[in-house]
């Protein structure tokens, strides 16, 4: 069963603009970590988020927040002003059990982003 | 400060051939998993190397292995290859304590399986 679900497959921004990614996820676990990462065209990819499923407080990271809301199991990641290079795919993983340190990433199937002057 | 490196970044085989792809971790970082990305795709986990012995493994055939040295680089080993083994192999590592949850990622070694 996909344990990471993002239905949004392309969106498209304008510059300076707010975009919100959505990432709904499944696990039966009590601890786990949410991770946002971005992938440029080159292919590395860059982690820009994480979210600790006992963390009170959403996470942030400059322009990067994550709305999480544990009784939905949803980890959203808003982009706050958007700027051109933001343009990459975005993938949403999550580390399941108390290895919070190490264990695998399970990744969603990636939103791709696009902005526009 | 080096990130994680890999090499070669690309590679093209024929079927049924073998390939070794490396990865050297961040600086101070002792864990290296292994993900395949197909084309369109998230990555998918492979394996995952500590103190040079497979700690974890994801839903790969035996043809693909790895190793990890005393200096905490990994080689990924795939054999026979087939055409669906073409796709992006990242390399990502991790230090191994608590709270330390931040994996850094290589820029991948594309792999062409003709």
């Amino acid at each position: 069963a996909q344990k990471i679900t993002q239905t949004q497959p392309g969106m498209f921004v304008q510059e300076k603009e707010a975009v919100t990614l959505d990432c709904t996820y499944d696990t039966s676990d009590q601890s786990y970590g949410l991770f946002w990462y971005k992938q440029p065209s080159s292919g590395e990819m860059i982690f820009l988020i994480y979210q600790g499923s006992y963390d009170e407080q959403n996470a942030t990271e400059g322009r990067y927040s994550l709305n999480f809301q544990k009784a939905r199991k949803s980890a959203n990641l808003v982009i706050s002003a958007s700027q051109l290079g933001d343009s990459a795919m975005y993938f949403c993983a999550m580390r399941e059990g108390p290895t919070d340190s190490w264990g695998k990433l399970q990744f969603g199937a990636g939103t791709q982003v696009v902005v526009t002057p | 400060d080096a990130g994680v490196t890999q090499s070669p970044t690309h590679l093209i085989k024929t079927r049924g051939q073998q390939v070794t792809l490396r990865c050297s971790p961040k600086s101070g970082h002792d864990t290296v998993s292994w993900y395949q990305q197909a084309l369109g795709q998230g990555p998918q986990f492979i394996f995952q190397y500590y103190e040079e012995e497979e700690r974890q493994r994801g839903n790969f055939p035996d043809r693909f292995s790895g190793h990890q040295f005393p200096n905490y680089s990994s080689e990924l080993n795939v054999n026979a290859l087939l055409l669906g083994d073409s796709a992006l192999y990242l390399c990502a590592s991790s230090l191994d304590s608590y709270r330390t949850y931040e994996a850094f990622f290589g820029q991948g070694t594309r792999l062409t399986v003709v």
